[in-house]
């Protein structure tokens, strides 16, 4: 166990939807990363936010969305939905200035 | 642009004997590396790193060597046990950002996967 917590685990919808994965960071931990994997592709980076402030972005979606509240943990937003958005989608965290992540287990989306 | 590249998607390897995974990079700005390990159905979990400044890394049975000249790291497994079939990603960070705070952005490669028989 990581001690970062992801939810749902895995989410079903249609094109053109919207929805809302969600993060809590091990405690204490000041940063969140968010990372897609799809298939047969590495973890790719989306977006990092460092005590509610937006720090590093990668090649993120403009229909991709995320933030990081008062209480640390991080929402990801993803709307206007298509195919090859099905993904595994990781949230990380760690005490900001190491680069060991912790990785969450996961939420699994699945556009049909 | 691939980065950072695992041009093994796979490995077999006897129970006993080592295990080893490569990696290659072409940024030249990346100063630390990563191995993670995934099993099924859970989150990379962080195994081993090296610092730049290095060029060997050891912690028990994994090892991590960087040739910095070549662009090129891997992972040494000894000995090898079934246990420690997975997928194996490398990963390379650079420093950004003010104070640090942007070192979690890491660059994977594809994975590849390990398996070990008994």
């Amino acid at each position: 166990d990581s001690g970062v917590t992801q939810t749902p685990k895995h989410l079903i919808t249609a094109t053109g939807q919207r929805v809302t994965l969600r993060c809590s960071p091990r405690s204490g931990d000041l940063s969140v990363y968010w990372y897609q994997q799809s298939l047969d592709q590495g973890l790719q980076f989306l977006i990092q936010y460092y005590n509610g402030e937006e720090r590093a972005k990668g090649n993120i979606l403009e229909r991709f969305s995320a933030q990081q509240f008062p209480d640390l943990h991080s929402e990801l937003n993803l709307s206007s939905l298509e195919l090859g958005d099905s993904a595994l989608y990781f949230c990380a965290s760690s005490v900001g200035g190491v680069r060991e992540l912790f990785f969450g287990e996961g939420s699994r989306l699945t556009v049909l | 642009d691939q980065q950072v590249k695992q041009n093994s998607p796979s490995l077999s390897v006897q129970e006993g004997r080592i295990s080893i995974l490569n990696c290659d990079y072409t940024n030249s700005m990346f100063d630390y590396f990563l191995w993670y390990k995934k099993y099924p159905a859970e989150g990379p979990t962080f195994l081993i790193s090296i610092s730049s400044i290095k060029d060997k890394n050891e912690d028990g049975r994994f090892t991590v060597f960087l040739n910095k000249s070549a662009k090129h790291l891997s992972l040494h497994i000894v000995p090898s046990q079934p246990g420690d079939s997975a997928v194996y990603f490398c990963a390379a960070s650079a420093s950004l950002g003010a104070g640090g705070t942007s070192y979690g952005k890491l660059t994977f490669g594809q994975g590849t996967i390990l398996t070990v028989h008994p």
